[in-house]
């Protein structure tokens, strides 16, 4: 199965602010991969597919990029309703893998 | 507005199975793929298997293989998940998630969950 290592596990930035989530892959997965993004008590939500196409209605402050095992997510200019937990998810080779997550807070 | 309505929240004792449902709306059923994916404080999200309605035709995760079966019914919209023989290692939120029409692997529609909690 390939292996993805999503970093930093916690993350915390002030409104304004630009962040960055990373996820490595244990394998080149061309750009297979999505971001999902996860409100507390809520269902993740698609962000970004094949690695950098951004999901219809989601705000252009998300941007994701990366080729071969190194992919990353920015936000830019973070808003307060961007508190959530984001995943990065695989689908070059099955199993589909998802990384364990990042938890992003307000300071 | 695209809409999965998944079934409640389950208690259920070990060694006995569950089947749950997802109930597909505002799309047609037949033209995606729907996911399963696990998710459980120790394991992260892990994704189950897939089925395509139109032809009944299934992919398993190899850790589920014997643990979940997918299903699905064209003509109530809804498809189905049952787990066997059940464990604690079985306690986790469960969610269905359709097939994005730009690409089969990604999942742009997720039910709300539903909760299996495993205990005598």
């Amino acid at each position: 199965d390939i292996q993805m290592t999503q970093s930093p596990a916690s993350l915390s930035a002030s409104l304004g602010e630009t962040v960055t989530i990373e996820c490595r892959a244990s394998e080149d997965i061309y750009n297979g991969l999505a971001w999902y993004q996860q409100k507390p008590g809520k269902s993740p939500q698609l962000l970004i597919y094949n690695a950098n196409s951004l999901h219809t209605g989601v705000p252009s402050r998300f941007s994701g990029s990366g080729s071969g095992t190194q992919y990353s997510l920015k936000i830019n200019s973070l808003q307060s309703e961007d508190v959530a937990s984001y995943f990065c998810q695989q689908y070059y080779n099955y199993p589909f893998t998802f990384g364990s997550g990042t938890k992003l807070e307000i300071k | 507005e695209v809409k999965l309505q998944q079934s409640g929240d389950e208690l259920v004792r070990p060694g006995a199975s569950v089947k749950m449902s997802c109930k597909a709306s505002g799309y047609t059923f037949t033209d995606y793929a729907m996911h399963w994916v696990k998710q459980s404080p120790g394991q992260g999200l892990e994704w189950i298997g897939t089925i395509i309605p139109l032809i009944d035709t299934t992919s398993y995760n190899q850790k589920f293989k014997g643990k979940a079966t997918l299903t699905a019914d064209k003509s109530s919209n809804t498809a189905y998940m049952e787990l066997s023989r059940l464990t604690s290692e079985d306690s986790a939120v469960y969610y269905c998630a359709r097939s994005s029409g730009l690409n089969p692997y990604v999942m742009d529609a997720w039910g709300q969950g539903a909760s299996v909690t495993v205990s005598s």
